[in-house]
């Protein structure tokens, strides 16, 4: 059984930093994409970040430059390093596992199993 | 960037048949999933590749993906299943996973 079991959440100052870790069980970590995808209170899903087997790393255009998500697939782990935080990233933050098919050129991967989240507020 | 738009409610009778939408430029040349998420739970996808149902998923959900519009389609709808759907793509032009805004469907 695939278990996804988030941690590192919090309450945290605008301007301030948390590492998100992810920590994985019940399938090959090192042979899948993962991504962080999150939910701000009362509102809809959005994608942030994701990492392919690989390595090859993906950015949604409201984190690049502020947030880097990272795997290290001895551990089984995955990561989401956020800097400069914001009002607007507080939400539930779900580590995910991706599915599908993927070339070069496109990446229509599914998100098939899901943590249960772990908390960001950013809040003075 | 690529805009995914989901009404946002729908209402159905019990038995009878959900549809919710998701509308984006030439969605019918992309692969659309679709997840539910019940309050309180994380999300749970219930349509891959526009039309695939993950063995778990009652024959009830169909999807379907043409032109502008995908369509998840919920037959013979129960309570059970009230919750907010959400639609997803890949956008190759940012190499951006998307969502929809998501629906709230109501069991009436």
């Amino acid at each position: 059984e695939v278990q996804l079991l988030e941690s590192g959440g919090g309450l945290v100052q605008p301007g301030g930093s948390l590492r998100l870790s992810c920590a994985a069980s019940g399938f090959t970590f090192s042979s899948y994409a993962m991504s962080w995808v999150r939910q701000a209170p009362g509102k809809g899903l959005e994608w942030v970040s994701g990492i392919k087997s690989g390595g090859r790393t993906y950015y949604a255009d409201s984190v690049r430059g502020r947030f880097t998500i990272s795997r290290d697939n001895s551990k089984n782990a995955l990561f989401l390093q956020m800097n400069s935080l914001r009002a607007e990233d507080t939400a539930a933050y779900y580590c995910v596992n991706q599915l599908g098919n993927c070339d070069s050129t496109s990446c229509p991967y599914y998100f098939d199993s899901w943590g249960q989240g772990t908390l960001v507020a950013v809040s003075s | 960037s690529y805009v995914l738009t989901q009404p946002p409610s729908v209402s159905v009778a019990p038995g009878k048949t959900a549809t919710v939408t998701c509308g984006g430029n030439n969605i019918g040349g992309k692969s659309v999933h679709w997840y539910q998420q019940k309050p309180g739970q994380a999300p749970v996808v219930v349509i891959y590749y526009d039309s695939d149902r993950p063995s778990g998923i009652p024959e009830r959900f169909s999807g379907s993906n043409s032109g502008n519009t995908a369509t998840l389609t919920i037959s013979r709808v129960e309570a059970g299943d009230e919750a907010d759907y959400y639609c997803q793509v890949w956008d190759s032009n940012t190499d951006q996973w998307l969502f929809g805004g998501g629906t709230k469907l109501t069991v009436l």
